[in-house]
């Protein structure tokens, strides 16, 4: 069965302190792995999608990174406006485009 | 990006009624996706919805509870059939971008079932 596990659950810096978040996924062949970004009360905004180990993608403050087990979200610098849920999905081989969630990191940056 | 509205957002709803959630997309696409997001869960598929075909529902779903229909390119409904109070959640639907690289969601519609 296809899993994945984020991690940490929750996580609260302070404005400007670095840090990562962590995907590891367990499918039996990995087709993309997307990170979304999900604020209270709607729906995810879609930020990456990377498809092979040593892949990278960035955007403004964020970077995703993928091996064969994990994908990591470094945050650079956070500002209290990227507070938020990050979620990770795999999409699998053989899988059309269902996507398989994680439950999420919840990111609190404060001032 | 495709931008995705949902009708209605929320809704607090009786027990053994039926709620039909409305979503539309400004531009065609070939495939919609149903999903539902229980409190304090992450997201799980209910049922993929293509133009013209039968949806295909995940594991745990069923037609009689979730029907949906697709009746073209840019519109798909999902009715919440007989509804009791675990089926308070928030219900997405989702698109593919004409590159099948990205996936839209919608803002979701929040129910409640007392």
């Amino acid at each position: 069965e296809d899993q994945v596990t984020q991690s940490p659950e929750a996580l609260r810096l302070q404005e400007g302190e670095s840090s990562s978040l962590n995907c590891s996924y367990t499918v039996s062949g990995l087709r993309g792995l997307f990170w979304y970004r999900q604020d209270p009360g709607k729906g995810p905004e879609f930020l990456f999608t990377l498809y092979s180990a040593g892949e990278e993608k960035e955007k403004e403050r964020l970077k995703a990174t993928l091996t064969k087990k994990e994908s990591f979200l470094h945050i650079t610098a956070p500002k209290p406006e990227d507070s938020a849920t990050y979620l990770c999905a795999v999409q699998v081989t053989g899988g059309g485009n269902k996507l398989t969630f994680g439950t999420g990191t919840q990111l609190k940056v404060e001032l | 990006s495709a931008v995705i509205s949902q009708k209605p957002s929320r809704d607090i709803c009786q027990r053994g009624t039926s709620l039909t959630i409305q979503c539309q997309v400004d531009s065609q696409v070939t495939m919609m996706f149903w999903y539902r997001q229980q409190p304090g869960q992450s997201l799980t598929l209910i049922a993929t919805a293509n133009q013209g075909s039968e949806a295909t529902y995940e594991s745990g779903f069923v037609i009689d509870k979730f029907p949906i229909s697709r009746p073209n390119l840019t519109f798909s409904t999902l009715t919440v059939s007989n509804m009791s109070p675990e089926d308070s959640s928030i219900y997405l639907c989702s698109v593919v971008s004409e590159s099948w690289n990205e996936q839209f969601f919608g803002p979701g519609t929040r129910l409640t079932v007392l």
